[in-house]
């Protein structure tokens, strides 16, 4: 039972890079989100998803871009990696009742950008 | 715009105590909430989940209890060991299917 699965688990960019984080669930769950963890700050809401095709912006999601072609996968990227973006991210799934259900995390990304 | 306060933000007790963790958010228009553990350098894991129209979840040593009209939650650790030691979160999801977090209590229980 693998759950919400992200890779990598650790990244190092240089400024002005892009790059892709990876999110897969196989619960057939049809809400997928991301979030970015950083100190003091909590978790902060970067974009989700309701369904593959639909996807909109949470709290923090300049800089990211989503797609969501499958059920299963909501891959997030970075078009030009900067500093600001050093963080943990963390890809979450729900049920298609998602107000009813609880949220199933992955174990994070940890992303340094030098 | 929700906001979800958590206090106190650390917390340390000795082994054995009984403690309580508290969550207050701005908005009672709730679907439910979650309360999740984090241990250094991991990703989160889902403790318990309290529907709106409920008033308490229990797992083991674990009580949570809800007032949505008062905006509140408490989690309820017994006999706290130092294995409990973690950072504790809260998250009230609303209308768009969205989680909305509270900063955390960081718990340290001390053998």
């Amino acid at each position: 039972n693998a759950g919400v699965t992200q890779t990598p688990k650790f990244q190092v960019l240089k400024t002005g890079q892009s790059m892709t984080l990876q999110c897969a669930q196989d619960m057939n769950h049809e809400y997928m989100s991301w979030y970015r963890q950083d100190p003091g700050m909590g978790l902060r809401l970067i974009h989700y998803s309701v369904g593959a095709g639909i996807t909109d912006q949470g709290e923090v999601p300049n800089g990211y871009n989503v797609s969501r072609s499958t059920t299963e996968d909501f891959p997030l990227r970075l078009l030009s990696a900067a500093p600001s973006q050093t963080s943990v991210y963390f890809c979450a799934s729900s049920s298609p009742r998602a107000a009813r259900t609880e949220a199933f995390f992955g174990q994070g990304t940890r992303l340094t950008v030098v | 715009k929700q906001e979800v306060t958590q206090i106190p933000a650390a917390l340390s007790v000795p082994e054995g105590e009984n403690l309580v963790l508290n969550c207050s958010f701005t908005d009672s228009a709730i679907y439910n909430l979650q309360w999740f553990r984090q241990d250094p350098g991991k990703g989160l894991t889902s403790l318990l989940l309290i529907q709106s129209s409920q008033r308490e979840q229990t797992s083991g040593r674990l009580n949570a209890s809800l007032d949505k009209s008062s905006g509140r939650s408490t989690l309820y650790i017994a006999a706290s060991q130092p294995g409990d030691s973690a950072t504790y979160l809260c998250a009230v999801r609303g209308s768009q299917g969205n989680l909305i977090f509270g900063k955390g209590t960081k718990l340290s229980v001390k053998p």
